[in-house]
């Protein structure tokens, strides 16, 4: 049963250029979650997706980034028109849908990050 | 914002134990803590959880006080593979929308 699979794990990007980063979640696992780390930092929330649906999108930039969780397929996140402050490790989780005896006692299951750098 | 706060750093000797407070005073009753480690660079590593009980796993000891307010994560023998940012956790949200926030963790160095 493989992990939480991110790709590319390094990408480098020239200012402008458009930021692909794909997460596979753990095999049953319908809920993603994206985090972004900058150098000597804590990681900071974005996005929290379900299939098909954003559930939590409160620590997202407003502009240029966004993301899916398609019915087929990996989550994307995607960040157009990159600036040098877009740099950073970014990482993804997982965790299993639903409750259980009304509490949600998964924890999440993270990749190994992917660290985009923009030259 | 996160909902715990821990010192952000400590040594300790190798094969001696290692003792991470964090408090999370604002806690809800039906909330979980957390712990997670990142090493290095790594994705961050899921360690142990607890409610009100201690719990122990064989990585880990959590002892969580009566009045929940604070925690402690033990690490019985550490060793130099140990050395971390630790995290301590408490989810925000409600049901069907959890999250966790991380706060910036406690450093540890385990030494030689």
């Amino acid at each position: 049963n493989a992990g939480v699979m991110q790709n590319p794990r390094h990408l480098v990007r020239r200012r402008g250029q458009e930021a692909r980063l794909r997460c596979s979640p753990m095999k049953g696992h319908s809920h993603v979650y994206w985090y972004r780390q900058l150098p000597e930092e804590g990681l900071k929330f974005m996005v929290y997706l379900q299939k098909e649906n954003i559930i939590d999108e409160s620590g997202m930039p407003k502009e240029r980034f966004s993301a899916e969780f398609p019915k087929e397929g990996p989550s994307i996140l995607r960040i157009q028109q990159v600036v040098r402050g877009d740099s950073a490790a970014y990482f993804c989780a997982s965790s299993p849908p639903g409750v259980r005896s009304g509490q949600e006692v998964y924890g999440y299951t993270f990749g190994s990050g992917t660290r985009l750098t923009v030259v | 914002d996160a909902k715990t706060t821990q010192p952000p750093s400590m040594d300790c000797a190798e094969g001696r134990a290692a003792n991470l407070p964090c408090n999370h005073s604002t806690i809800s009753g039906n909330e979980y803590v957390y712990w997670y480690r990142q090493i290095h660079s790594q994705g961050p590593q899921y360690i142990i959880h607890g409610l009100k009980n201690n719990e122990t796993n064989e990585m880990a000891s959590l002892i969580i006080t009566e009045d929940r307010k604070s925690s402690t994560l033990i690490l019985p023998h550490a060793t130099l593979r140990d050395t971390a940012v630790y995290y301590c956790i408490v989810r925000v949200g409600t049901s069907g929308t959890y999250k966790y926030i991380f706060g910036t963790g406690t450093r540890l160095k385990v030494l030689a």
